[in-house]
């Protein structure tokens, strides 16, 4: 199985920061690449598919890169409502999410 | 609008079986394929097992090989998983997606499975 990684596994940022989250692939993956958003007691919800094409209804704060093994997840300018845990998630064989970085409040 | 609503949880006793069931709505079901998503208390998502549009293409978590069975009836929108042979380490919430080849696009709010004596 394909085996991801992301990094860091927490942060503290303050509204209005730019905040980076990496997600390694043990394997190529192309762009086969999806990120979610999971906020405590819910469902995720898709942000980011084929490593870098905006969901229909995300805010365009939101981005994300990358393309083989090395993946980066960008917020331009972190709102109170980012606060959240994301994951990263390849579907080349057959899916695989990362273990997720916690976005706490500074 | 698009809806996923599971049922079926609780608590199980180890080496008991569950049958997890997932009401789908507000999208045309049988252009979907559908999928099974767990996360353990305070863990991680862990992809479960997929159905193709039209019960083909039927995969599993090698994790859950052998002891689970995902189906579909598209005649009542709905989706099915199965688990027998439990263990303490099934124990999580388990969430009904849309889609099961790329992303999960639709996810609904998720029945908590409880494996413990």
């Amino acid at each position: 199985d394909i085996q991801m990684t992301q990094s860091p596994s927490s942060l503290s940022a303050s509204v209005g920061d730019r905040v980076t989250i990496t997600c390694q692939a043990s394997q190529d993956i192309n762009n086969h690449l999806n990120w979610y958003q999971q906020k405590p007691g819910k469902a995720p919800k898709v942000l980011i598919y084929d490593a870098s094409n905006l969901e229909t209804g995300v805010p365009s704060r939101f981005s994300g890169s990358g393309s083989g093994t090395d993946f980066t997840f960008t917020i331009t300018s972190l709102q109170p409502e980012d606060f959240a845990t994301y994951y990263c998630q390849q579907y080349e064989n057959p899916h695989t999410f990362g273990p997720g970085t916690k976005v706490h409040i500074k | 609008q698009v809806q996923l609503v599971e049922s079926g949880g609780g608590l199980v006793k180890p080496g008991g079986s569950v049958r997890l069931s997932c009401a789908a709505s507000g999208f045309t079901f049988t252009d979907y394929c559908m999928s099974w998503i767990r996360q353990a208390p305070g863990e991680g998502l862990q992809w479960v097992a997929k159905v193709g549009c039209h019960d083909s293409a039927i995969s599993y978590a090698d994790s859950v090989k052998g002891r689970i069975t995902i189906s579909r009836d598209n005649a009542k929108n709905s989706l099915h998983l199965q688990m027998n042979s439990l263990r303490a380490e099934d124990t999580a919430v388990y969430y009904c997606a849309r889609g099961g080849v790329k992303r999960f696009d639709a996810w609904g709010q998720g029945t908590l499975v409880t494996v413990s004596s």
